[in-house]
């Protein structure tokens, strides 16, 4: 199947701090990439979707100016989580769209565990 | 928002014995996709469905696509230790970009 790689794989850093991270879909083209959250013991939660070239959709109580998302090529987005606070501490998976003639299918990363102190 | 029931929730085998779960909705769902994660890790897709009544096998897995397009289950057969993890069903609706997930199936095995 289809490869996305996440960078970093995981982070620790200060309250008050910025993150960035990478997602990035090896051997496809994605115009579509997705941003989840996870917490222990639950489900992926979606934060945003991102098209390339255009701005996010955000879903419901994410915080844009929070979850900066950019997608400027079809094979790379990035999540910078501002000002980060220890609540966003999260796992966070990116997922990007492989679209090919009638069938479309969506692959994750291996995720990036944020812990701010 | 939109939700698909995914169960059982969790599941307690021997090694050998074969495993059944499935995802319903009240939505008619275009595709549907079944993953498995590990711990720490994201998930890993196992099986596509793209068709009312497709039913494909991936090894020792094999997952249908409900024929009224509101269900799919999984199936896993001879279950082994590696099978531990948990199994999420995710449905796309018709025109929609994002995906819907299951609350997960949290599979444990008893060597």
């Amino acid at each position: 199947g289809a490869v996305v790689s996440q960078h970093p794989s995981w982070v620790i850093c200060k309250s008050g701090t910025s993150v960035k991270i990478e997602c990035r879909s090896l051997d496809f083209q994605a115009t579509t990439m997705f941003w989840y959250r996870q917490f222990p013991k639950q489900s992926l939660m979606l934060m945003a979707t991102s098209n390339e070239g255009s701005k996010a959709t955000y879903e419901q109580g994410v915080e844009k100016d929070k979850f900066l998302i950019n997608h400027a090529s079809l094979t790379l987005s990035t999540l910078t989580v501002t000002s980060a606070h220890p609540e966003d501490s999260s796992f966070y998976i990116c997922s990007a769209r492989e679209t090919g003639g009638r069938q479309e299918t969506q692959y994750f990363g291996p995720g990036t565990r944020l812990l701010v102190l | 928002g939109q939700q698909l029931n995914q169960s059982p929730q969790s599941m307690f085998i021997q090694e050998g014995e074969d495993v059944s779960m499935n995802c319903t909705s009240s939505s008619i769902f275009n595709t549907w996709l079944w993953y498995k994660q590990d711990p720490g890790e994201g998930p890993v897709l196992l099986i596509a469905l793209y068709k009312a009544g497709e039913l494909t096998s991936n090894g020792r897995l094999t997952a249908q696509f409900g024929i009224t397009r509101k269900d799919s289950f999984l199936n896993i057969s001879a279950s082994i230790p590696s099978d531990v993890g948990i199994y999420f069903c995710a449905g796309r609706l018709e025109g929609a970009q994002k995906l819907v997930f299951g609350q997960g199936t949290r599979l444990t095995i008893n060597p």
